[in-house]
């Protein structure tokens, strides 16, 4: 079975740019989140979906971040314009919801290498 | 403020040593568990530990969740070079797994 699937996994962009990234979860999960990690730390959820639906975005910086999920399968997160401390990981993870409420074990795709220069 | 303070931040052992790494906070959660991430790579799940005082075993890794909830422990036995990684702990402050708070993590390195 394929694993959760990102792309790029590297983008080096100009700051004030625009940058869009990819992932295709497991089949058949239907949460979805995206975090960013910043050397040397653990990854910091920035939006989580439940199926098309954002059901926590309260660390997403609205102002430059977006995200869609418009299917409830493939999602992508999009900077515009990009910083310079937007450089850093962006994980992709998915993960059956095992009863309302009740999130099975997360999957992380290897995630997106971003350098804003 | 870090909720979940992970230490040491850095260790590196011989081949064959045993280790422990530490997950504290002052915060109760509802679940703890733990992963490693090896460079390029998305962490990936170790162990999930919901009850206080709760010891879980994956061959020479022993887990360990504290009776207030509130801290956990990874022991290593006999450590082997394929060992090294980040090891992150993740708390959920809610039942249900969800959403994941990452401690900072501890990064082994195994030296043969």
């Amino acid at each position: 079975e394929a694993g959760v699937v990102q792309s790029p996994r590297y983008k080096i962009i100009e700051k004030k740019q625009p940058v869009a990234f990819w992932c295709n979860p497991i089949s058949g999960h239907n949460t979805l989140y995206w975090y960013r990690q910043n050397l040397g730390q653990g990854p910091e959820l920035l939006i989580r979906y439940e199926n098309e639906e954002a059901v926590d975005d309260s660390q997403l910086p609205k102002d430059r971040f977006s995200a869609e999920r418009l299917k409830g399968v493939d999602s992508t997160l999009k900077i515009q314009p990009a910083e310079l401390g937007d450089s850093a990981v962006y994980l992709c993870a998915s993960s059956l919801e095992l009863a309302v409420g009740q999130a099975g074990e997360q999957y992380f795709g290897p995630g997106t290498r971003l350098t804003v220069t | 403020t870090q909720l979940l303070e992970q230490s040491p931040q850095f260790l590196s052992i011989q081949e064959g040593e045993n280790l422990t790494v530490y997950c504290n906070s002052s915060s109760v959660f509802s679940s703890l568990q733990w992963y490693r991430q090896e460079p390029g790579e998305g962490p990936v799940l170790l162990v999930t530990v919901v009850t206080g005082g709760e010891v879980k075993k994956l061959k020479r890794l022993t887990f360990q969740f504290g009776d207030a909830r509130k801290d956990s422990s990874l022991h290593i036995t006999a450590a082997q070079p394929g060992d090294t990684g980040l090891y992150l702990c993740a708390g959920a402050r809610r039942s249900g797994n969800t959403p994941l708070v990452f401690g900072k993590g501890t990064r082994l390195s195994v030296i043969a």
